[in-house]
């Protein structure tokens, strides 16, 4: 089945450090690949939807310049924290769409940014 | 707009107790896709089934079975013989029309105790 792999799984960093996650499809295309973020106890808000080629479209409420994404190829999407301060630190979970019909949106394992 | 309402913030069972989790969903669309994924606690998405609007019938596999009903629009699951392993949080979601946007419901934690 088609796989997607999310590093680092886990980053603790300072604040005002600047964190890149990868989102990589392993054995598929995705032309779109999706960011989400769920702070503890709490359920998974998607945060943009990555187009190869093009620019993000983010959803309202999510900076853009805060939160930079890259979709510069089929098999990758990057979303980097800019300057990121403790209210960043949450589970930042990525997805890629594939044409499965029965499982659509595949997704990453996640990764757990600390921000101290 | 879509919603997705979980309205059971947390369950606990004992193990081998049967226990159904809610799901109420409001569309506007007609063409519609129903999901519910588990979420272990290393946190991982795992994605447990796919319904599509067209599909009202109801699904088992193994300790799982899922009953969707358009009139009342819900989409429940329900596991039987609960066992230990099955403690996780449980997210409803909905991608309608032609967005593939996922909408989540706000999960139900599922406490299985031995």
């Amino acid at each position: 089945g088609a796989v997607v792999s999310q590093h680092p799984s886990r980053v603790i960093c300072k604040s005002g450090t600047s964190v890149k996650i990868e989102c990589r499809s392993l054995d598929f295309q995705a032309t779109t690949m999706f960011w989400y973020r769920q702070f503890p106890k709490q359920s998974l808000m998607l945060m943009a939807t990555s187009n190869e080629g093009s620019k993000a479209t983010y959803e309202q409420g999510v900076e853009k310049d805060k939160f930079l994404i890259n979709h510069a190829s089929l098999t990758l999407s990057t979303l980097t924290v800019t300057s990121a301060h403790p209210e960043d630190s949450s589970f930042y979970i990525c997805s890629a769409w594939t044409a499965d019909s029965n499982q659509p949106q595949h997704f990453g394992d996640g990764t757990r940014l600390s921000i101290l | 707009a879509q919603k997705v309402t979980q309205a059971q913030t947390e369950i606990s069972v004992v193990e081998k107790e049967d226990v159904t989790l809610d799901c109420v969903y409001e569309t506007r669309d007609t063409t519609y896709y129903l999901f519910w994924y588990k979420q272990p606690p290393s946190g991982e998405l795992v994605f447990l089934i796919r319904r599509n609007s067209f599909d009202e019938q109801n699904e088992i596999s193994g300790r799982y079975s899922w009953n969707f009903q358009k009139s009342t629009s819900s989409f429940n699951f329900t596991i039987t013989a609960s066992q230990v392993v099955d403690s996780a949080v449980y997210f409803c979601a909905l991608t309608a029309g032609s967005s593939y946007k996922l909408i989540f419901g706000s999960g139900t934690r599922l406490l299985v105790r031995p």
